[in-house]
């Protein structure tokens, strides 16, 4: 299986910092890394997929970068609405699996 | 609006057996690979199983094979998950989701709400 170790575990930060959440694969996995999203008692949105590609209605100051085993998640300017907690996930190869999760939390 | 709905989760005995259920609308489900996906409480997303379009190639997390199975009846637009010989450790939020594939890219772009399997005797 494919280990990802996101960091950090967890964030704070103020309105409007520029955030950056990486995910570290086991082995290289391309491109093959998603993003998504969840709030307290809500199912997981998609932000990211590809490892760059946004996902239709996600703001604009989200972005992903990376390839091979090393990959990030930008938020450019924090806004309240992204208090979440975020997780990576590698779609290269079954079983599929997701990073730890990342909470992210406004000061 | 493109939807999927869960239900059948529940308390179940350690051994016993639950079937889960998504109904999906707004898409055409015949032609999207679906996943099922867990989270224990206060824990982490697993993924547990996928399908493929016409319900014929399967794949499953190993924590899970041999006791779960996945399917689907594409003239109900329904996901199923047959979980049987329940353990502690399954007892989580059951998520479905659906699988684009797009240009060979694998990701889960709608989420139904989940529902909630609880295993104790």
């Amino acid at each position: 299986d494919i280990q990802m170790t996101q960091s950090p575990s967890s964030l704070s930060a103020s309105v409007g910092d520029r955030v950056t959440i990486t995910c570290r694969a086991g082995q290289s996995i391309r491109n093959y890394l998603n993003w998504y999203q969840q709030k307290p008692g809500k199912a997981p949105k998609l932000l990211i997929y590809a490892a760059s590609s946004l996902q239709s209605g996600v703001p604009s100051r989200i972005s992903g970068s990376g390839s091979g085993t090393d990959f990030a998640l930008t938020i450019s300017s924090l806004q309240p609405e992204d208090t979440a907690t975020y997780f990576c996930q590698q779609s290269y190869s079954t079983p599929y699996t997701f990073g730890r999760g990342t909470k992210l939390e406004i000061k | 609006e493109v939807q999927l709905v869960e239900s059948g989760g529940g308390l179940v005995q350690p051994g016993g057996s639950l079937r889960l259920s998504c109904e999906a609308s707004g898409f055409t489900f015949s032609t999207y690979w679906m996943h099922w996906v867990r989270q224990a409480p206060g824990k982490g997303l697993v993924w547990v199983s996928r399908v493929n379009s016409d319900g014929r190639r399967t794949t499953y997390a190993d924590s899970v094979k041999g006791r779960f199975t996945i399917s689907r009846d594409n003239a109900k637009n329904t996901l199923y998950l047959q979980m049987n010989s329940l353990r502690a450790e399954d007892a989580a939020v059951y998520y479905c989701a659906k699988d684009p594939d797009y240009n060979g890219f694998s990701f889960m772009d709608v989420w139904g709400k989940g529902t909630t399997v609880t295993v104790s005797s």
